[in-house]
């Protein structure tokens, strides 16, 4: 079955620090990769996605994300975290359902808290 | 352009009533998708629909229903609701649907069932 997996529920960085968040997946063939950002009260809005090629993904808000097939993974980075990147971070993956379409499957989540 | 709209935001049901749920898409999008958000289960797929068919499905009972308009405009419908069925609701359009087309989440609609 397809999953993923964020290890980490509740991240606290510095304004100004780096981030990266982690994200794992299970999923047999090429997996559609996404990372989205909900702030509180708010819908997602999706940061970037990889189908395929260069697995160094560039998204909005200066965030980026690299695939790596040996190790299942796709990580959010960003160098230099503002205060307004506080939100929860969701990665998912194009899953196929039953239907023979894909749908989202979301991790369950990471936190992201930052200090002045 | 507007974006996503849900209506209601908030709603207060109690156990074995029904309620249905409204989202709006961004004009042109013909494409509606429904995922629920709870804290034990996360954000789960309900279903997608284009062109009033619906085109994918999550695993939810039949309880969890939904259609789509000529306009696009697409309403969820829970029967029989359950404490469990309390939630976020969110709704999301796009062009054409499937993945490779960005989707735009709407603000969610809020479910509590007493």
């Amino acid at each position: 079955a397809q999953s993923v997996t964020q290890p980490d529920i509740h991240i606290t960085v510095s304004e100004g620090a780096s981030l990266e968040l982690r994200c794992n997946y299970s999923y047999g063939a090429t997996p559609y990769l996404f990372w989205y950002v909900q702030s509180p009260g708010q819908g997602l809005q999706l940061l970037l996605k990889y189908f395929s090629g260069d697995t160094l993904v560039q998204g909005i808000k200066g965030f980026e994300a690299e695939f790596k097939r040996s190790q299942s993974s796709f990580n959010l980075r960003k160098p230099s975290v503002h205060w307004s990147d506080a939100a929860e971070y969701f990665c998912a993956v194009g899953a196929l359902m039953d239907t023979g379409r894909r749908a989202l499957t979301f991790g369950s989540g990471t936190r992201l808290q930052v200090q002045p | 352009k507007a974006g996503v709209t849900q209506t209601p935001r908030y709603l207060i049901k109690t156990r074995g009533q029904q309620v249905t749920l409204s989202c709006s898409p961004i004009s042109g999008h013909r494409s509606v998708s429904w995922y629920q958000q709870t804290p034990g289960q996360g954000l789960q797929f309900l279903f997608e629909y284009f062109s009033e068919t619906q085109r994918n499905k999550g695993n939810f009972p039949g309880r969890f229903s939904g259609r789509q308009f000529s306009n696009s405009r697409s309403e969820m419908n829970v029967s029989t609701l359950e404490l469990g069925d309390s939630a976020l609701y969110l709704c999301a359009s796009s062009l054409m649907g499937g993945l490779t087309d960005t989707q735009y989440f709407g603000p969610g609609t809020r479910l509590t069932v007493l």
